[in-house]
């Protein structure tokens, strides 16, 4: 059991390069998130999705799109990186209702953008 | 904007000594509190979660919850140097359909 996995761990990109964060889970949970995290900022929240098939935007939407492929997979998609897109990416998941239930985070994929 | 506010420390505490973290929220409907303790490098953990008025125990922490003053703190007694890390606070938005909202945090150091 698993619990939640991201690929890569680390990525370096160049600036205009396009990239796909994955991230995976196999606790048949419902509910998915992908969150970054910069210093002194907290967690921010990109994406999220209540159900398969369904994705809404959270605070910091701009410059990515996601995907929920199916229940277990929800992608995170830089179409074009920009060094302000560098920080560390955290994909969530949450069994019961969205926003009422504990979150189980993977282990992160930190994104450099020169 | 609902706001989760945290004192981002450091908190610096001796070994053995209470550290006492402190979390206040702007949405007076919230009903569900987390607590996540998040080390250098590492992904947010879940510690503790609580949903009613009052105290609960796991081990050498405890939750401490009053929906009236806005407030949700977490105890860690007997502190260690493990526990030396940054500590989440997280609030259902009381908004169906949204996030959990986070805290930026509070640094703790536990000195030996």
């Amino acid at each position: 059991n698993a619990g939640v996995t991201q690929t890569p761990k680390f990525q370096v990109l160049k600036t205009g390069q396009s990239m796909t964060l994955q991230c995976a889970q196999d606790m048949n949970h419902n509910s998915m998130y992908w969150y970054r995290q910069d210093p002194g900022m907290g967690l921010r929240l990109i994406y999220y999705s209540a159900s398969e098939g369904t994705t809404d935007k959270g605070e910091v939407p701009n410059g990515y799109n996601v995907s929920r492929l199916n229940k277990r997979e929800f992608s995170l998609r830089l179409e074009s990186a920009a060094p302000s897109q560098t920080s560390v990416y955290f994909c969530a998941t949450t069994h019961g209702q969205i926003g009422t239930d504990t979150q189980y985070f993977g282990p992160g994929t930190r994104l450099t953008v020169l | 904007q609902k706001e989760v506010e945290q004192n981002s420390g450091p908190l610096s505490v001796p070994e053995g000594a209470i550290a006492s973290l402190n979390c206040t929220y702007s949405d007076r409907g919230s009903q569900s509190f987390f607590w996540y303790r998040q080390y250098s490098g590492k992904s947010p953990e879940l510690i503790m979660s609580i949903y009613s008025n009052g105290d609960k125990e796991d081990g050498r922490f405890t939750a401490q919850l009053n929906k009236a003053s806005q407030y949700v703190s977490l105890l860690i007694r007997d502190s260690q140097p493990s526990d030396s890390a940054t500590y989440l606070c997280a609030v259902d938005p009381n908004q169906a359909g949204t996030a959990l909202i986070f805290g930026k945090g509070t640094t703790l150091s536990v000195s030996s």
